[in-house]
């Protein structure tokens, strides 16, 4: 079956600081893959995707690439805010399953001032 | 565009109570999901609908779950009787599309804790 795996947090870091959180999958056909965010007190929203290949996906600062030859989706951003202190979970889905999500255990990112 | 809507927000039962949660999704979505989240993991799919009819509910411990999407709109997710181990956020999402890396939109869930 499809899974992912993500690094386990915290992850603590000082404002501007660099950010990377690593995601790995295995899956049965070629998925899509996404990053979702959920900050503080509110639902989950995506924060990018990639559908295919070498494709990056970016938002808000983020960005991630997808690397189908080490089945890996790492999510980075250069230069951190106390704004982006929320919880990340990396993401897969494959159309021919009905585009359900199966998720990481999420990452937990704590950004100091 | 308003949101995905649940309710209620939270709730506390005693085991072996019953509990129903509601959902409403976003207007034009046909395809709606019931994920479990339990603390300090990432969401599971509980049961989906495409329309008002299931798609996937291999993961649903339908001897005390259920599901039922009215006239393809809201939904309702049913526990009965209730255990400990059932505690976790139930989070709603609808999506509009079936095509690949169609995006899901989520509710901000419903906190159940089972006493």
């Amino acid at each position: 079956g499809n899974s992912v795996t993500q690094m386990e947090g915290p992850v603590t870091l000082s404002e501007e600081a660099f950010l990377t959180i690593n995601c790995t999958y295995t899956a049965t056909g070629y998925p899509s893959l996404f990053w979702y965010v959920q900050y503080p007190g509110e639902g989950l929203q995506l924060l990018l995707k990639a559908t295919k290949a070498d494709d990056k996906g970016s938002n808000k600062g983020f960005e991630a690439t997808y690397r189908k030859e080490t089945t890996s989706f790492h999510l980075e951003k250069g230069s951190v805010q106390v704004s982006d202190s929320a919880v990340y979970f990396c993401a897969l889905s494959e159309q021919a399953a009905g585009n359900k999500l199966t998720f990481g255990g999420g990452t937990r990112v704590l950004v100091k001032p | 565009e308003a949101g995905v809507a649940q309710s209620p927000r939270y709730k506390i039962i005693e085991k072996r109570q019953s509990v129903a949660f509601w959902c409403n999704p976003i207007s034009g979505h046909a395809t709606l999901y019931w994920y479990q989240q339990i603390l300090g993991q990432g969401p599971k799919l509980l049961i989906q609908f495409q329309n008002n009819g299931v798609v996937d509910d291999s993961q649903l411990p339908k001897d005390r779950f259920s599901a039922e999407r009215l006239k393809g709109v809201d939904s309702t997710l049913k526990i009965q009787p209730a255990k400990l181990e059932d505690s976790a956020v139930y989070l709603c999402a609808s999506s509009f599309r079936r095509d690949r890396g169609t995006e899901a939109f989520f509710g901000q869930g419903t906190r159940l804790t089972v006493v």
